[in-house]
């Protein structure tokens, strides 16, 4: 089956600092990635659609200056968290699917926490 | 968008015994219904899906139905066994956008 990657699976860092989070897709060519927060015990919440190529589609109330999402490539998209803050600790996900089919494929998870 | 409501969100049963776990919708464009796994501080894991021009589908003990007159979708465990303790998500997706999930159930199987 397909297969998504993240990188790094977690992360402690200083508030203020940035924390780029990678997405990719191992052997599919992903035209839209999409990016998840989880926090503790919730669901997932979609934070914004990533299309390769063009700019990504924020969810509302998602700040797209904090949450800069690239999708630089068919197997790579990313998500900085600029100037991370405590309430920005969360489980970060990202999923993958190609052309029109509906499946969506999940990356393991960055665990992000602000200190 | 879409409005998801998932019940129970807590579901506990006996090993062997079958589980039911219903999902609603509004979005009467959906067209694809997927159930997901998730153990703790693990990926969501799709475990079974269905699209809306089928009203049923089986994979040994897991089945999901649709009743798209009345935008609901369930899943159904059956024999459950320890290890199918887990959080479940419904996600419909319309296909034009991302997955909506649920607000999730815990499932726990006692031994």
């Amino acid at each position: 089956g397909a297969v998504v990657s993240q990188h790094p699976s977690r992360v402690i860092c200083k508030s203020g600092t940035s924390v780029k989070i990678e997405c990719r897709s191992l052997d599919f060519q992903a035209t839209t990635m999409f990016w998840y927060r989880q926090f503790p015990k919730k669901s997932l919440m979609l934070m914004a659609t990533s299309n390769e190529g063009s700019k990504a589609t924020y969810e509302q109330g998602v700040e797209k200056d904090k949450f800069l999402i690239n999708h630089a490539s068919l197997t790579l998209s990313t998500l900085t968290v600029t100037s991370a803050h405590p309430e920005d600790s969360s489980f970060y996900i990202c999923s993958a699917r190609t052309g029109n089919q509906e499946t969506q494929y999940f990356g393991p998870g960055t665990r992000l926490l602000v200190l | 968008g879409e409005n998801v409501e998932q019940h129970p969100s807590t579901l506990s049963v006996q090993e062997g015994d079958s589980a039911v776990i219903k999902c609603t919708y509004s979005d009467s464009a959906s067209n694809y219904f997927p159930w997901y796994k998730q153990e703790l501080g693990k990926r969501p894991q799709l475990i079974i899906d269905i699209r809306s021009n089928v009203g049923e589908k089986k994979d040994q003990r897991i089945a999901v139905t649709l009743n798209k007159t009345a935008k609901h979708f369930s899943l159904h465990i059956t024999e459950t066994q320890p290890e199918d303790s887990a959080v479940y998500f419904c996600a419909p997706d319309t296909g034009r956008r991302a997955l909506t999930f649920g607000s999730g159930t815990r499932l726990q199987v006692q031994p």
